[in-house]
């Protein structure tokens, strides 16, 4: 069983300083890990994954994300953040589905607010 | 290649009448999902189909019905709307349950 965490409803952060949006996770046996973003009225769209490889996973957008096994953590991040990266972060939970793999449960996710 | 596509973009129906959702993908995916979104909180399952001529019940099925078409096509009906139905509605599809890419979303208004 896997189980995920986003420890906080909004995070907020200056233009051009670095963002960091907290996943932290619980499973056992190997982990699939997502980030997905929403825009303002826009459906969702996939960022990244981590399933197995390198602990830094780079995705759309100039996203990283960093597969942290001793501290149970799949943390999304960008170095310089941009007003236009102002949207909703979800972390979704994973399981298993016998009939449709993987089966994704998506919380209420992290706000992210960029200021200028 | 456009992905998921959803019609309509916006509806607003009032109490008691029917619609259907529609949902195609040109990405030869074998999953198709449908989730609403309510006002601060995730997206919650409704049906998925893991595959053509199959579907299943997600978390909150009540009050809908589903139809894997064909594998490009999901659809969601509403037999007879009611206003907590109002919600915004999201396809998705994945290739065997992997990643799930969505459609931009259907607004619904339930008067």
């Amino acid at each position: 069983a896997q189980s995920v965490a986003q420890p906080e409803d909004q995070v907020n952060v200056a233009e051009g300083n670095p963002l960091t949006v907290k996943c932290t996770y619980s499973v056992s046996g190997n982990p699939y890990l997502f980030w997905y973003v929403q825009y303002p009225n826009r459906g969702l769209q996939f960022l990244l994954k981590y399933i197995t490889g390198d602990n830094l996973v780079k995705g759309s957008y100039g996203f990283e994300a960093e597969f942290n096994k001793s501290q149970t953590s799949f943390h999304l991040k960008k170095p310089s953040a941009l007003v236009s990266d102002s949207a909703l972060y979800f972390c979704p939970e994973r399981q298993r589905n016998n009939n449709a793999g993987n089966m994704l449960t998506f919380g209420g996710g992290t706000r992210l607010m960029v200021k200028p | 290649n456009a992905g998921v596509t959803q019609t309509p973009k916006f509806q607003v129906l009032k109490t008691g009448q029917s619609m259907t959702l529609q949902c195609a993908q040109d990405m030869n995916h074998n999953s198709m999902y449908w989730y609403r979104q309510d006002p601060g909180m995730g997206l919650r399952l409704i049906y998925y189909s893991a595959s053509e001529g199959t579907t299943d019940k997600g978390e909150v099925p009540n009050g809908y019905n589903v139809s894997r078409l064909n594998k490009r096509e999901f659809s969601l009906r509403l037999e007879s709307a009611a206003p907590s139905q109002t919600s915004v509605y999201f396809c998705a599809s994945s290739h065997r349950g992997k990643t799930q890419y969505f459609g931009p979303g259907t607004r619904l208004t339930v008067l």
